[in-house]
């Protein structure tokens, strides 16, 4: 089936700074989207992304859809205590009933 | 926004019990989902459903059953558990005509001992 690689699997970063993760695929994907877990929670959508290409931004988030349909990264500016979650990157595709496929996360810890 | 309600949120039962997880949505959103996670783990998909009367297995394999008699509940039934089935369930629900946009619940974790 398809897969999506999540990079990195987990990172320390310190307060204040940026962070950035991305997600691969072999399989191209229609629509990509970007969810928060915090401990204990279900995930939270953050972003969504339906077009090859399109950077969209949400507060100090941006997500780009890559243009080759097989990629999508993820970048947090200034980072602060309450980033601290999983961070779950999802591909669509019109094909296999509209189902999302999940990668494996980036837990992102910050030093205070 | 979808509220998303699940119970229990936390249970731990003996081997060979019967449990069920209830999902409950008040969004009148057709299409719900039920996927299991390991802690800090990916999400499977195991289970969804389009609508009343509609259900599916998913990605994963599951000893799991759901049923979907009335749009507001999705709820699953493990008829008898087992220490494997330890993890954590989530349950989620999207609007139609709107790709990929799920909303969750809070979860319910469950431990077989």
């Amino acid at each position: 089936g398809q897969q999506l690689n999540q990079s990195p699997q987990s990172m320390f970063i310190q307060e204040g700074e940026d962070v950035s993760m991305n997600c691969t695929s072999s399989s191209i994907f229609n629509t990509w989207l970007w969810y928060k877990q915090d401990p204990g929670e279900g995930p939270v959508l953050l972003i969504a992304l339906y077009k090859a290409g399109e950077l969209t931004s949400n507060g100090r988030l941006t997500a780009q859809f890559g243009i080759t349909r097989k990629d999508s990264f993820l970048n947090i500016s200034a980072s602060i205590p309450s980033d601290v979650g999983i961070y779950f990157c999802a591909g669509l595709t019109n094909n296999a009933g509209n189902m999302l496929t999940f990668g494996g996360g980036t837990r992102l810890m910050v030093k205070p | 926004e979808a509220d998303i309600y699940q119970t229990p949120r936390y249970l731990v039962i003996g081997t060979g019990k019967k449990i069920t997880l209830e999902c409950s949505q008040t969004m009148g959103h057709d299409k719900m989902y039920w996927y299991q996670q390991d802690p800090g783990m990916e999400l499977h998909l195991i289970h969804y459903s389009y609508g009343v009367n509609s259900t599916e297995k998913g990605d994963l394999s599951s000893e799991s059953t759901v049923s979907r008699i009335r749009t507001e509940h999705f709820p699953l039934t493990l008829e008898s558990a087992r220490p494997s089935h330890t993890s954590q369930y989530l349950c989620a629900t999207r609007r139609a005509g709107v790709a990929g946009e799920l909303f969750f619940g809070e979860g319910s974790r469950l431990t077989v001992l």
